[in-house]
């Protein structure tokens, strides 16, 4: 009963340094997600993965990657931390049926950047 | 493009009364998908219910009931007799019928605080 699960859980970071935050779900999902949440401004979607092999940009990509592994992982990556990008991030998926649209969600991931 | 928006920031009530969360949104698709998430202290964001836009029949579960209304563009989400347990941030979302692109939006949240 995993579901989405997302590492590491709490990361520091100096501006300027990289890291990637790792999602992985195992309910056969083909949409994967990643949103931040930022006081005040709700969660906002950063970039998402209709299926294996395809990445978009949702409403805030500036300074991220990431990467669609397989159908089980989508990894975040920072690659020159700044500030700004101190937030919660959370990585979902979808279920399968279209007409649901029911995102499952990882637990979160609170990053600071100093 | 499509909006959701929670005008109440926070909300804080007495346990036993009841409260109402708004939650009013904008999209030009005339199919769509409306949420409620609800974000208790841990932190974990947990699915409460999904509307699609052909149904307007309002929802009770227990102490949970939403209200739909196409003409006011609203989805409201009423607790009765709250008790502190419902004490979260409640996220209203939306997401358009584009095939293969189940995105949400979310609103900026509802931070509500039941008083024992």
């Amino acid at each position: 009963n995993a579901g989405v699960t997302q590492t590491p859980k709490f990361q520091v970071l100096k501006t300027g340094q990289s890291m990637t935050l790792q999602c992985a779900q195992d309910m056969n999902h083909n949409s994967m997600y990643w949103y931040r949440q930022d006081p005040g401004m709700g969660l906002r979607l950063i970039y998402y993965s209709a299926s294996e092999g395809t990445t978009d940009k949702g409403e805030v990509p500036n300074g991220y990657n990431v990467s669609r592994l397989n159908k089980r992982e989508f990894s975040l990556r920072l690659e020159s931390a700044a500030p700004s990008q101190t937030s919660v991030y959370f990585c979902a998926s979808n279920i399968e049926e279209v007409d649901t649209g029911e995102l499952f969600f990882g637990e979160g991931s609170r990053l600071t950047v100093l | 493009a499509q909006k959701v928006t929670q005008a109440q920031t926070e909300i804080s009530v007495v346990e036993k009364e009841d409260v109402t969360l708004d939650c009013v949104y904008e999209t030009r698709d005339t199919t769509y998908y409306l949420f409620w998430y609800k974000q208790p202290p841990s932190g974990e964001l947990v699915f409460l219910i999904r509307r699609n836009s052909f149904d307007e029949q309002n929802e009770i579960s227990g102490r949970y009931s939403w209200n739909f209304q196409k003409s006011t563009s609203s989805f409201n989400f009423t607790i009765t007799a709250s008790q502190v347990v419902d004490s979260a941030v409640y996220f209203c979302a939306l997401r358009e019928s584009n095939f293969g692109n189940e995105k949400l939006t979310f609103g900026t949240g509802t931070r509500l605080t039941i008083i024992p």
